[in-house]
């Protein structure tokens, strides 16, 4: 199983500051015959389910704010928040859809400072 | 709209049965594969089925194989998920999520609470 590690747990930013988390696979998620990073972030607010942020690591979804941002390729990833507000209270997770079985990371808790 | 909407769970002692059911509107259900991902109160996410669009492919995570059955009826836009031999761990809220990839679509979930 390709195991997904996501850094750090918990952080806690101010508002309008950068907020990043990172996130590492035990192997390689790109795909080489498509060139494409099977990886998508995920926001889960309380009492709710997970929203799709980012897939492929780095497409933004239709309606997301263009302050949240994915980069990274073959293990390594990151999510940044380039300018944190309110509403993006939350618990992120990482995804990957490489293989079976689908693994998220333990997902990373962002706080306001 | 895309709408997920759970139903079936509840209390239920271990070594018990429950039947998920997802009710799927506002897309082409036929077309897309679906996933069963669970939470335990709070903790994190766990994937546990996928089923494609014509059933022709079923995974199981290895916490559930040979326990739950996935299936789906794409006239009834519906997808199941039969849980036998029920044990604490399974106690969580469990999602539908259609997949493109991502897990695009979710359902806002059903409480399963195992316990004596």
């Amino acid at each position: 199983d390709i195991v997904m590690t996501q850094s750090p747990d918990s952080l806690a930013v101010s508002l309008g500051e950068r907020a990043t988390i990172n996130c590492k696979s035990s192997q390689s998620i790109l795909y080489n015959s498509d060139n494409k990073n099977y990886l998508t972030w995920y926001q889960q607010k309380p009492g709710q389910p997970p929203k799709v942020l980012i897939s492929w690591a780095s497409t933004r979804e239709s309606g997301v704010p263009d302050r949240f941002s994915g980069s990274g390729s073959g293990t390594d990833f990151t999510l940044t928040i380039s300018s944190l507000q309110a509403e993006d209270v939350a618990v992120y997770y990482c995804q990957q859809y490489f293989t079976i079985p689908r693994t998220f990371g333990q997902g990373t808790k962002v706080e306001i400072k | 709209e895309v709408q997920l909407v759970e139903s079936g769970g509840g209390l239920v002692q271990p070594g018990g049965s429950l039947r998920l059911s997802c009710s799927a509107s506002g897309f082409t259900f036929s077309v897309y594969s679906m996933n069963w991902v669970r939470q335990a109160p709070g903790r994190g996410l766990e994937w546990v089925s996928y089923i494609t669009s014509t059933s022709g492919t079923i995974y199981y995570a290895d916490s559930v194989k040979g326990r739950f059955t996935v299936s789906r009826d794409n006239a009834k836009n519906s997808l199941y998920l039969q849980m036998n031999s029920l044990r604490d761990e399974d106690s969580a809220i469990y999602y539908c999520a259609s997949s493109n990839g991502s897990l695009d679509n979710w359902g806002q979930g059903t409480l399963v609470t195992v316990s004596s």
